[in-house]
C-alpha cells in the first residue's frame, strides 16, 4: 500500500523553525517528484514547496520563497521541508503528496499523506 | 499567475441529487484540471484526474468535464458519503500549482 505519513509539526513561535518529515512506503520514492502543500484553519488547499525525482530541482510558493527548504533522502524514502522565519499566517496543517503524471505530463497529486499542524504563535 | 474560482463556495443538497460544482481558470489550461474530495479532518483524496478520467476506485457516480477555462464536477446522485469540500487544482503551470478556494456540500 502507498502512504505518506507527516511528522515534526508542533507550536513554535514566531521568527523560529521548524523541519517537517514525510515518510514514504508503498512505492520507488525516489521515482517520484514529492509536494508539500498546506491549509490554514478553515482554508483552502495551498501549494507550497515541489521537488524532482533526483532533487536538483526544488520550487516554492512566493509566500515560502528564502524561508522554507525543501529536500528529500532517497535512502530513507524521506521527504523533508525545512522551515525558517516562521510567521503567525504560516499556521497550517502541512500535508506532503506524491506527484503522479498521466500522460507523461498531466500532473496530479495522489496519495496524500495525513498532515501535520504547525502552529506559529507566542 | 493561474487563477482557479469555484462555483458555488457552498451548497445545499439531498441525498439522490444531482450537484454540479464548476472552477474557471484565469487563463486556458487545456486539460489539466484535477478534482478532489476532503472530508473534516482528513487529507484531500483524488477523484479526477486529466478533466475527465475518475481516479480508480472512486464511484461511478462522479464525473468531470470540461477543457480551455471552464470545468465541471458532477455527481449524479449524491450520497451521504458525498457530504465534503471539493477542490480543483490546476497542473498547467506545472511546477507551480494551484487550487480553487473549495466547495462545500452541505446536507439540505
Amino acid at each position: 500500500e502507498v502512504q505518506l505519513v507527516e511528522s515534526g509539526g508542533g507550536l513554535v513561535q514566531p521568527g523560529g523553525s521548524l523541519r517537517l518529515s514525510c515518510a514514504a512506503s508503498g512505492f520507488t520514492f525516489s521515482r517520484f517528484w514529492m509536494h508539500w502543500v498546506r491549509q490554514g484553519p478553515g482554508k483552502g488547499l495551498v501549494w507550497v514547496s515541489t521537488i524532482n525525482s533526483d532533487g536538483r530541482t526544488t520550487n516554492y510558493a512566493d509566500s515560502v520563497k528564502g524561508r522554507f527548504t525543501i529536500s528529500r533522502d532517497d535512502a530513507k524514502n524521506t521527504l523533508y521541508l525545512h522551515m525558517d522565519s516562521l510567521r503567525a499566517d504560516d499556521t497550517a496543517v502541512y500535508y506532503c503528496a506524491r506527484d503522479v503524471r498521466a500522460l507523461g505530463v498531466m500532473s496530479y497529486f495522489h496519495p496524500w499523506g495525513q498532515g501535520t499542524l504547525v502552529t506559529v504563535s507566542s | 499567475d493561474i487563477q482557479m474560482t469555484q462555483s458555488p463556495s457552498s451548497l445545499s443538497a439531498s441525498v439522490g441529487d444531482r450537484v454540479t460544482i464548476t472552477c474557471r481558470a484565469s487563463q486556458t489550461i487545456n486539460m489539466y484540471l484535477n478534482w478532489y474530495q476532503q472530508k473534516p479532518g482528513e487529507a484531500p483524496k483524488l477523484l479526477i484526474y486529466a478533466a475527465s478520467t475518475l481516479q480508480s476506485g472512486v464511484p461511478s457516480r462522479f464525473s468531470g468535464s470540461g477543457s480551455g477555462t471552464d470545468f465541471t464536477l458532477t455527481i449524479s446522485s449524491l450520497q451521504p458519503e458525498d457530504f465534503a469540500t471539493y477542490f480543483c487544482q490546476q497542473s498547467y503551470s506545472n511546477p507551480t500549482w494551484t487550487f480553487g478556494q473549495g466547495t462545500k456540500v452541505e446536507s439540505k
